[in-house]
């Protein structure tokens, strides 16, 4: 199946420093991509749409200058965490949507990046 | 309003047997599909299964097997002959289509499945 990556996987960083965690489709082309975050013991908390050649759509309650989102070509997309906080430690995860034939679609997952502010 | 519901935190199931893992759902989309994912403790999320709504047949996947009921709007999990690596965090999943979620998937609170030995 189609692989996503993330770098990095772990990142550990001090109180208001920014952080930039990219999300790569390896052997396919992806228009859209979602960034997700998940809390210790919580499901997927879906952030942001993420579309190539455009501007990222937010989820509401999203801080869009805080969580900068660029999808600069069809294979990257980036998210910066802007003057990260002890709150925005969490696992963020990246997904690619591959269209399907017959008009389906289905999304490949990254492996995750967990991100400690301390 | 919550569109993917997980009514079970916690699971237990003796190992070979089998297990259901509840999933509601709501949406007023006639097209959507719904998937099951995998969370082991390593975070990455492994794809089990997919059910598109227009799908008569419930889908399988080897000892996984998605029982979809449109009308009752559930599509509970079944993994049958559970085995020891199936310990982890199950998550429903849910897409809806362009005119009302825009393809995203959202996701329901999650199941954690235990095998016992």
């Amino acid at each position: 199946g189609a692989v996503v990556s993330q770098h990095p996987s772990r990142v550990i960083c001090k109180s208001g420093t920014s952080v930039k965690i990219e999300c790569r489709s390896l052997d396919f082309q992806a228009t859209t991509m979602f960034w997700y975050r998940q809390f210790p013991k919580q499901s997927l908390m879906l952030m942001a749409t993420s579309n190539e050649g455009s501007k990222a759509t937010y989820e509401q309650g999203v801080e869009k200058d805080k969580f900068l989102i660029n999808h600069a070509s069809l294979t990257l997309s980036t998210l910066t965490v802007t003057s990260a906080h002890p709150e925005d430690s969490s696992f963020y995860i990246c997904s690619a949507r591959v269209p399907t034939s017959g008009g389906g679609d289905t999304q490949y997952f990254g492996p995750g990046t967990r991100l400690t502010v301390l | 309003a919550q569109k993917i519901t997980q009514t079970q935190p916690g699971m237990f199931v003796q190992e070979k047997e089998a297990v259901t893992l509840d999933c509601t759902y709501d949406t007023s989309d006639q097209s959507y599909g719904l998937f099951w994912y995998k969370q082991p403790s390593s975070g990455e999320m492994i794809f089990l299964i997919y059910q598109g709504s227009y799908d008569e047949q419930n889908a399988t996947e080897g000892r996984y097997s998605l029982n979809f009921q449109k009308a009752r709007k559930s599509a509970n999990l079944v993994i049958s002959a559970s085995q020891l690596g199936d310990s982890a965090m199950y998550f429903c999943a849910m897409r809806e289509g362009p005119n009302t979620g825009g393809f995203k998937t959202i996701f329901g609170a999650g199941t954690r499945l235990f095998v016992k030995a």
